[in-house]
């Protein structure tokens, strides 16, 4: 059964921390994507990864880096928390292979900055 | 760019009510088009999907056809479920491109 997990279900930090959210998918996928889910708004996409140590921005990079050492791992970090980072934050990853490219998403961080 | 337009919500029906949630596209090429659903406190699962104009998707009782000449993706279940009650995106990916594009999302809920 296919798997990707994220390292923590909530979490709470105080504005100015620097967060890492972290992403681990077992099904050998070449991509990985960061997404938040903010109501209203759907998903929006941050940063994805197409191979280690690669890195594209998304649509709403601000304030948002991302690490990738390992193929099987894709890092978020919030480099000064804010409280407008407060958010449902959303790891996925799909294979490069293939004509349907069907993402699989972890369980989600609900993160709060106070 | 690709955008994927869908029906607003919250959307509340009766159990065993008929659901349509309209879903419409616009991209370059031939996309495949995906159903997601979102449970209460989970992350997106896939409900289902269509790679191809004409093709029908089809899991636990719901259905979308991929229709080119009209750019949609309806989503329709004949009897809905209390337990059918989740956010439902849909989205679109243009092959050769990995990424997604998603629709804002629509909360169903289903009353008994």
């Amino acid at each position: 059964d296919v798997k990707v997990t994220q390292s923590s279900r909530y979490l709470v930090k105080r504005t100015g921390e620097k967060v890492f959210l972290e992403c681990v998918q077992d099904m050998d996928h070449e991509n990985m994507f960061w997404y938040r889910q903010d109501p209203g708004l759907g998903l929006r996409l941050i940063y994805f990864s197409y191979d280690v140590k690669m890195k594209e921005k998304g649509d709403i990079p601000e304030g948002y880096s991302v690490s990738r050492e390992k193929k099987e791992r894709f890092s978020l970090i919030l480099e000064s928390a804010s409280t407008n980072q407060t958010s449902m934050y959303l790891c996925a990853s799909t294979r490069t292979s293939g004509s349907s490219y069907e993402q699989y998403f972890g369980p989600g961080t609900r993160l709060t900055v106070t | 760019g690709d955008s994927v337009t869908q029906m607003e919500g919250p959307v509340t029906l009766s159990e065993e009510a008929f659901l349509t949630i309209n879903c419409t596209y616009t991209a370059t090429g031939y996309p495949s088009l995906f159903w997601y659903v979102q449970y209460p406190g989970e992350g997106l699962q896939l409900l289902l999907k269509a790679t191809k104009a004409d093709d029908k998707g089809s899991n636990k009782g719901f259905e979308a056809t991929y229709r080119k000449e009209t750019t949609s993706f309806h989503l329709e279940k004949g009897s809905v479920q209390v337990s059918d009650s989740a956010v439902y995106f849909c989205a679109s990916s243009n092959f050769g491109n990995e990424k997604l594009t998603f629709g804002t999302g629509t909360r169903l809920t289903i009353i008994p």
